[in-house]
């Protein structure tokens, strides 16, 4: 079965500067990796998706990520974030199987 | 048009009590999820239903039952509640071999006292 572990529980950043949430996944199989965003008391929100091909993919609000398979890492990044990006986010992997799996989420807070 | 919809959105009962939570998705997703959120944000899935089909029961409690009346549908039962059972639980759907994403819904935030 496939897993994740997203890296930092927590990540304070100040406004505009660049931010990267961590994601390793272990799976013995292809696998669809994902990013998930979740505002205060609002469901989630999917960000971006890596399913084959370019190993960089763009998402919504400017955010992208990077599948690098030999490291078995799936980071996010933004190159300038604003107070309205703080919000939990979530790393998953998914199979072929239908049964998505999330990692234990990163708490972005962005600082003025 | 809310594509997956979670009734009710605040649930607080006592012990002991039965509740329902339903969900309902017009997206026409052919496989439905629920999850369950604890107080430090882990997402845990429960159960997954294709076409009215059970396909994934993970170790919960059998106090808590699914039922899927059709594939637009999931609901969630849940009999004598407990103190453990108070989180935030998410509805999800999701097309094919869910490559394209799991639209959620926004939570049923469910309190046990």
């Amino acid at each position: 079965a496939q897993s994740v572990t997203q890296l930092d529980s927590q990540v304070p950043v100040f406004e505009e500067a660049p931010v990267e949430l961590r994601c390793n996944y272990s799976s013995s199989v292809s696998v669809y990796l994902f990013w998930y965003v979740q505002y205060p008391n609002q469901g989630l929100q999917l960000l971006l998706k890596y399913l084959s091909g370019s190993t960089l993919v763009k998402g919504i609000n400017g955010f992208e990520a990077e599948f690098n398979k030999s490291q078995t890492s799936f980071h996010l990044r933004k190159p300038s974030v604003h107070i309205s990006d703080t919000a939990e986010y979530f790393c998953a992997v998914s199979g072929r199987n239908n049964d998505m799996r999330f990692g234990a989420g990163t708490r972005l807070t962005v600082k003025p | 048009d809310t594509a997956v919809s979670q009734t009710p959105k605040y649930l607080v009962t006592q012990m002991g009590n039965d509740k329902s939570i339903k969900c309902e998705q017009n997206l026409g997703h052919d496989t439905m999820y629920w999850y369950k959120q604890d107080s430090k944000k882990f997402l845990k899935i429960m159960f997954s239903y294709n076409n009215k089909e059970l396909i994934i029961n993970e170790t919960v409690p059998n106090r808590f039952s699914p039922k899927s009346p059709d594939k637009a549908h999931l609901n969630l039962h849940i009999n004598s509640l407990e103190l453990g059972d108070s989180a935030v639980y998410f509805c999800a759907s999701s097309q094919g071999t869910g490559s394209y994403g799991y639209t959620f819904g926004s939570g049923t935030r469910l309190t046990v006292v």
